[in-house]
């Protein structure tokens, strides 16, 4: 059975980073194509990024509002996937859920199989 | 402001039939397929539909899906008190260069 773990939450401060894991198990991580979702309190979905199989070139895509401030990477050695945070701020409040991504066509994936997720919050 | 519009409500006795739309652009549901989700509070999402209508194994026929132009829909007939939660729709957006979701349906099941 697939299954995500992700870890790392807390709170951080303005301006601050934090690195979030996720563990995977159950399938060949270094196969599958990831991503990071999150949820503010009281909002709904939003896509935070994705990463690509290192045979597929490793290559990362992220949503405007986290461009340039988070970095997606993966250790396929160890069945986990990373987003670090930096240049913190209040709105990147949230619940953060890692997914493995599948219904690929054209080169675009969508989420499958999700973690728990865990809550971060930014305030100082 | 999600890019996907979707009503923020719905709701139903058992057995009845509610219907939920998402509406968007020619740059994202007019151009892919779209999928959909159900989110329980405090449990992870879990897909409901796949390539607009096609479900995954394990999804019961209770839940229908269809598209037609920049607009898509989800069904659910024969509505139970499980399937209470929350629902997002999500495409792949052309313009923005990544993945997008509705604002999210909330079923209350009366």
């Amino acid at each position: 059975e697939e299954q995500l773990v992700e870890s790392g939450g807390g709170l951080g401060k303005p301006g601050g980073s934090l690195r979030l894991s996720c563990e995977a198990s159950g399938f060949i991580f270094s196969n599958a194509w990831m991503s990071w979702v999150r949820q503010a309190p009281g909002k709904g979905l939003e896509w935070v990024g994705r990463i690509k199989t290192n045979t597929d070139g490793g290559t990362t895509d992220y949503a405007a509002p986290v461009k340039g401030r988070f970095t997606i990477s993966r250790d396929d050695s160890k069945n986990t996937l990373h987003l670090q945070m930096d240049s913190l701020k209040t709105e990147d409040t949230a619940v953060y859920y890692c997914t493995t991504l599948g219904y690929c066509s054209g080169g675009n994936c969508f989420p499958l199989n999700w973690g728990q997720g865990t809550l971060v919050t930014v305030s100082s | 402001q999600s890019v996907l519009t979707q009503p923020p409500s719905a709701s139903g006795t058992p057995g009845q039939r509610v219907t939920i739309s998402c509406s968007g652009g020619s740059s994202n549901i007019g151009a892919h397929h779209v999928y959909w989700y159900h989110h329980f509070p405090g449990t992870a999402p879990k897909v409901l539909m796949s390539r607009s209508n096609q479900r995954p194994s394990g999804v019961p026929d209770r839940f229908s899906g269809s598209k037609s132009g920049t607009s898509a829909s989800l069904a659910i007939s024969g509505l139970r008190s499980e399937d209470e939660g929350d629902y997002y729709c999500a495409t792949w957006d052309d313009s923005l260069s990544g993945l997008v979701f509705g604002g999210g349906t909330k079923v209350t099941v009366l």
